[in-house]
């Protein structure tokens, strides 16, 4: 069965200090790996995703995400956050054709 | 366009009522989701329809009756529930003609915003 595990669920940065946010998967095939950001009252955004093209993914907001298949791991970063990053952040793995496998959540708080 | 849209945004509703949520999309995919969100968690899955078809059910209670009329529209008509079925619908869509499953990512509307007294 495929999972992802998501450590901390609230992190706090600084503005301009460096964002990470951590997600370990578990699969025994591939993974289909994928980032979204939840605004307050809002949808889900999706940020990035990896789909076995290049390990390093590149997504908006200026979001990147390195895919670590000895550490299991496909974990958030960005160089410099920004008050506007504020929000709820899921890392999700594809479980066949439809079927996202959420993890928790991390609320990333962005400090003055 | 790349929206999903979600109708009405707020929703209140007592145990006996009968009320739908609506979706909307006309990005041509071919695969739409409901999903229930409750505060500080992840989604989780309810129906996904594909070509029209209702393919995945999360044993979801039949209090809760999806239908989809067409490609671009989910419904979600929604009877009899009870207050801990309050909580973000959130309805998506993917599945572009020609791209395999892990290019097609979900689109997600904004969601309604159900309570139930």
């Amino acid at each position: 069965a495929q999972s992802v595990t998501q450590l901390g669920s609230h992190v706090s940065v600084s503005e301009g200090a460096l964002v990470l946010l951590r997600c370990n998967y578990s699969s025994s095939v591939p993974p289909y790996l994928f980032w979204y950001v939840q605004y307050p009252n809002q949808g889900l955004q999706l940020l990035l995703k990896y789909t076995s093209a290049a390990t390093l993914v590149k997504g908006i907001n200026g979001f990147e995400a390195e895919f670590k298949k000895s550490e299991t791991s496909f974990h958030l970063t960005k160089p410099s956050a920004h008050m506007s990053d504020a929000a709820e952040y899921f890392c999700a793995v594809l479980s066949g054709t439809y079927k996202y496998i959420f993890g928790t959540g991390t609320r990333l708080k962005v400090l003055a | 366009d790349t929206e999903v849209t979600q109708t009405p945004k707020h929703l209140v509703m007592g145990m006996t009522n009968k009320k739908s949520l609506k979706c909307e999309q006309h990005m041509g995919h071919r695969a739409m989701y409901w999903y229930k969100q409750k505060a500080k968690k992840p989604p989780e899955l309810m129906f996904v329809y594909s070509y029209e078809k209702l393919s995945i059910n999360e044993s979801v209670p039949s209090r809760f009756s999806p239908e989809c009329p067409n490609s671009s529209l989910l419904n979600l008509h929604l009877h009899a529930l009870q207050p801990e079925d309050s909580a973000l619908y959130l309805c998506a869509s993917s599945q572009r003609e020609g791209l395999a499953a892990p290019h097609n990512e979900q689109f997600f509307g904004p969601g309604t915003r159900l309570t139930v007294l």
